[in-house]
């Protein structure tokens, strides 16, 4: 079964670049069958979607981040990863990386994140 | 654009738990529910609007209509006491809702 398992540095330094992989086992990103995706959840508090990848490389995003973020793609690692710029303290969250079987968006609603990996925790120093 | 829940819900086990979304013009967007247990990764519960993943247990349910969501949780149990976040897209952005903390009494 396809399970997501995201990996980068503990810790980032404020106003550096934030970056962090998700591995995806258990099925191929270049199958095509499923969408990407970057949440994140700042300590106590609500869910944010970042974007969204897809295999060939297209991408969506979060408006409110869009300018910071920058989400790839390696089909022959079958992994995808994230970058934020300068961070500050208000980007301190977990990160997920996760799965949907459809674009954001999607008009058959199928942009649901069905599969999650477990989430790292990423604390920003200033 | 936001989605409203309220932050709490308490339930007895057994009775049924109502969890509210609200947004402007949310029946018109297909709405999906995550529950969220505390050190755990959110677990989708309803998609597009009432569908139920594979291994979702029956007695959860979803609607959509007007403005406003609801996920339903009938014969509640004490496993189902979670956080509660909605999710729809609106104005280019997949949006998720304040979440809803369901306290099993």
């Amino acid at each position: 079964q396809l399970q997501l398992q995201e990996s980068g540095p503990g810790l980032v330094k404020a106003s550096e670049t934030l970056s962090l992989t998700c591995t995806v086992s258990g099925g191929s990103i270049s199958s095509g069958t499923y969408y990407w995706g970057w949440i994140r959840q700042p300590p106590g508090k609500g869910l944010e979607w970042i974007g969204t990848i897809y295999y060939s490389g297209t991408t969506y995003y979060n408006p409110s981040l869009k300018s910071r973020v920058t989400i790839s793609v390696d089909t022959s690692k079958n992994e995808f990863s994230l970058r934020l710029s300068s961070v500050t303290a208000a980007d301190t969250a977990l990160y997920y990386c996760a799965t949907s079987r459809g674009i954001p968006g999607s008009s058959l609603g199928e942009d649901a994140f069905h599969i999650w990996g477990q989430g790292t925790m990423v604390p920003v120093s200033s | 654009y936001g989605l409203t829940q309220p932050p709490s819900v308490s339930v007895s086990p057994g009775q049924t738990a109502s969890i509210l979304c609200s947004g402007d013009n949310l029946g018109d967007k297909y709405v999906c529910w995550y529950q969220q247990k505390p050190g755990q990764s959110p677990l989708l519960v309803i998609s597009q609007d009432t569908k139920r993943p594979s291994g979702i247990p029956e007695r959860f349910s979803g609607s959509n209509s007007g403005n406003t969501a609801t996920l339903s949780i009938s014969g509640t149990q004490a496993m189902d006491e979670a956080e509660y976040y909605c999710q729809a897209w609106d104005n280019s952005t997949i949006v998720f809702g304040t979440g809803t903390k369901v306290t099993v009494l």
